[in-house]
């Protein structure tokens, strides 16, 4: 089992409607977890960071956190055709200091 | 955040050679990691650099292979040697706090073929 999952996508949306992402984790005990976004041909930028369980939301994106059921998602409301791109999740595996494991990545289109 | 640079931002090899790539911050840094992502594929850590002394590898990656240095808090250097076409993937540097909760932000990444 991938300690970090997430389908590979492509998810499919049309402009304006709601992107879910979803992210699995195995271990249990990680504190931290994080979405970047990464445009092909570039490098991977953060988008929200979530520690605590619950929604965290800023501007048109929401984080989830259910530590109990080991996952987290990413909610892109009124997504446009610019949040076409691959989404990863990254979480701290064994609360490592600051290393990052990331998942495979969920590539989006969002179609007009 | 501190603003990240890497240089070269992309090279062609030949194989049997070896490529060094420069990771430099605009403002000293804590900690400082190397990935590796394959075509079509997520990141992989390579590396902790530490400043110092010597890197911390990840399983799968060893010092012979991937050679790296960090002489002070704004500076990083990867070497890719003896370079095989299954090395060619975009190598990115970042850098981030020592906390768990602190955030990783990357370098814009050096895009290697070998041939």
């Amino acid at each position: 089992q991938k300690e970090v999952e997430q389908n590979s996508g492509p998810l499919s949306v049309p402009e304006g409607a709601i992107a879910s992402l979803n992210c699995t984790y195995s271990d249990r005990g990680s504190q931290s977890f994080f979405w970047y976004r990464q445009y092909s041909g570039k490098s991977p930028e953060l988008i929200m960071s979530i520690y605590s369980n619950g929604d965290k939301e800023d501007g048109r994106f929401t984080a989830q956190l259910n530590k109990a059921s080991q996952y987290v998602s990413l909610l892109i409301r009124d997504s446009q055709p610019s949040d076409s791109a691959t989404y990863l999740c990254a979480v701290n595996i064994n609360n490592a200091g600051n290393m990052l494991t990331f998942g495979g990545g969920t590539r989006l289109m969002v179609k007009p | 955040s501190a603003v990240i640079s890497q240089k070269p931002s992309r090279d062609i090899c030949q194989r049997g050679t070896s490529l060094t790539i420069q990771c430099q911050v605009d403002s000293q840094v804590t900690m400082m990691f190397w990935y590796r992502q394959q075509p079509g594929q997520s990141l992989t850590l390579i590396a902790t650099a530490n400043q110092g002394s010597e890197a911390t590898y990840e399983s799968g990656f060893v010092i012979d292979k991937f050679p790296i240095s960090r002489p002070n808090l704004t500076f990083s250097t990867l070497t890719v040697s003896n370079m095989s076409p299954e090395d060619s993937s975009i190598y990115l540097c970042s850098h981030g706090g020592q906390g768990f909760t602190d955030t990783q932000y990357f370098g814009p990444g050096t895009r290697l073929t070998v041939l």
